[in-house]
């Protein structure tokens, strides 16, 4: 059983286009959270929800909007795609918020604008 | 600059040696993560600490509040342990990364 799951795991879509990319957890964790790898593979996180509520919310630009319907899924919605936005994106989980919580992460979406 | 600086920044081995990845912070933090990035790009979580010591299996993570430094050390490396490792600190609201050490353990 997967226990952080993102769907699509490629994405190559034109630049101007939306998209979304999804999230779901099965190990009932409260938090989810959202990452950028960029091209030099540094990681920095974009959001964070706790039971669905936005508590992390990074410099991020806004065609970047996270959605979380349930507390089992956190999915990503992007606007308006531009080249930058090339990253690979990590979705992940742990049982409560930042500190000594566990970070259960998803296998990652290689997004490509072209 | 980063709050948080890794090193070395590549590493390679040879099987069977002792390996230790450092990590250091310029901020008071509540808590510190390993992660291991595999070469498929999967992440794992390896450690979290705020204080003292943590072991499990051939791997063992250290802090030092005071000197804001940490360690990863890895025992009898082995080919497998092959991955980039990665430090994170979290302090207020906020999860910083490191840029990840690449290590190579060669057989």
């Amino acid at each position: 059983d997967t226990a952080v799951s993102q769907t699509p795991k490629y994405l190559v879509t034109q630049m101007g286009n939306d998209k979304s990319i999804k999230c779901e957890q099965n190990l009932g964790h409260d938090t989810m959270y959202w990452y950028k790898q960029d091209s030099k593979k540094f990681l920095k996180i974009m959001f964070s929800y706790n039971n669905k509520e936005l508590i992390i919310n990074e410099t991020v630009p806004n065609r970047f909007s996270p959605k979380s319907p349930d507390k089992a899924h956190l999915n990503l919605h992007i606007n308006s795609l531009e080249l930058g936005d090339s990253a690979v994106y990590f979705c992940a989980s742990s049982q409560s918020g930042l500190g000594l919580n566990e970070q259960f992460f998803g296998p990652g979406t290689r997004l490509t604008v072209l | 600059k980063n709050e948080v600086e890794q090193s070395p920044q590549n590493l390679t081995a040879q099987e069977g040696e002792f390996i230790t990845i450092n990590c250091s912070y310029s901020v008071g933090i509540s808590a510190l993560h390993w992660l291991q990035q595999h070469p498929g790009g999967g992440i794992v979580s390896l450690f979290m600490l705020s204080s003292g010591k943590k072991k499990h299996g051939r791997l063992i993570a250290t802090i030092n509040i005071q000197e804001k430094h940490s360690s990863l050390h890895i025992t009898a490396s082995h080919p497998r342990d092959s991955a980039v490792y990665i430090c994170a600190v979290i302090y207020g609201n906020k999860l910083v990364f490191g840029a990840g050490t690449i290590l190579r353990v060669k057989s």
